[in-house]
């Protein structure tokens, strides 16, 4: 089946601007989580959506990342007056219980640059 | 909170050699661990998950373990090949939530 998918792949923009980055996960998963991969940071996790919960938050580094997830489904992580310093890679992934884990799916991710 | 530590950052070995990748957590109340791959470029490909009343889990030449009490697990590749070439990263949840912390991988690189 369809795996989860990300876009665009790639972004460039410009100091300052907004972005919007799209994650669409594998259908049924009722968590969707988006993480951050930075040069000498690592995997960063940024935010947690599951089911119908208030979404947890506490990975998000500043208030100008936020996230939405429409109909439990397609998610938008959103950058808002973008810096150089949000340059990484936002990788989605999803995940359902199962045999009682939640066994995360990663999508291709999107690639962010920041000019 | 959880940490996740993996060293070495790099590894390089020749074709055909069995090799142990080494990944220690500081939680051990942990409820798995899993295991991925990363090529250049693209996004994590899961390899194994272990839960926390497993040992190991087997997957082709893979095999993984996992040793609560000592906070380490270890992901064993046998007869590696060049395909193996990738980056290696362990990630545990943290605390009751889903959510994975993850240490920063091993790359791999395996000689001809």
């Amino acid at each position: 089946g369809a795996g989860v998918s990300q876009s665009p792949s790639n972004k460039v923009t410009e100091k300052g601007k907004d972005v919007e980055l799209r994650c669409d996960p594998i259908s049924g998963h009722t968590a969707l989580y988006w993480y951050r991969q930075s040069l000498g940071q690592g995997l960063e996790f940024l935010i947690y959506f599951q089911g119908n919960s208030a979404p947890d938050k506490s990975g998000l580094p500043s208030d100008r990342f936020s996230a939405e997830r429409t109909g439990g489904s397609v998610s938008t992580l959103t950058i808002q007056r973008t810096q150089q310093e949000d340059s990484a890679v936002y990788l989605c992934a999803s995940s359902v219980l199962a045999g009682g884990v939640y066994e995360q799916y990663f999508g291709p991710g999107t690639r962010l640059t920041v000019t | 909170k959880q940490e996740v530590t993996q060293i070495p950052a790099a590894l390089s070995v020749p074709e055909g050699e069995n090799l142990v990748l080494n990944c220690s957590f500081t939680d051990s109340a942990i409820y798995n661990l899993q295991w991925f791959r990363q090529d250049p470029g693209k996004g994590l490909t899961s390899l194994l998950l272990i839960q926390s009343s497993q040992r190991e889990q087997t997957s082709g030449r893979l095999n993984a373990s996992l040793d609560k009490s000592s906070g380490r697990s270890t992901l064993y590749i046998a007869a590696s090949q060049p395909g193996d070439s990738a980056t290696y990263l362990c990630a545990a949840p943290t605390g009751a939530n889903s959510k994975l912390t993850f240490g920063k991988g091993i790359t791999l690189s395996v000689r001809p």
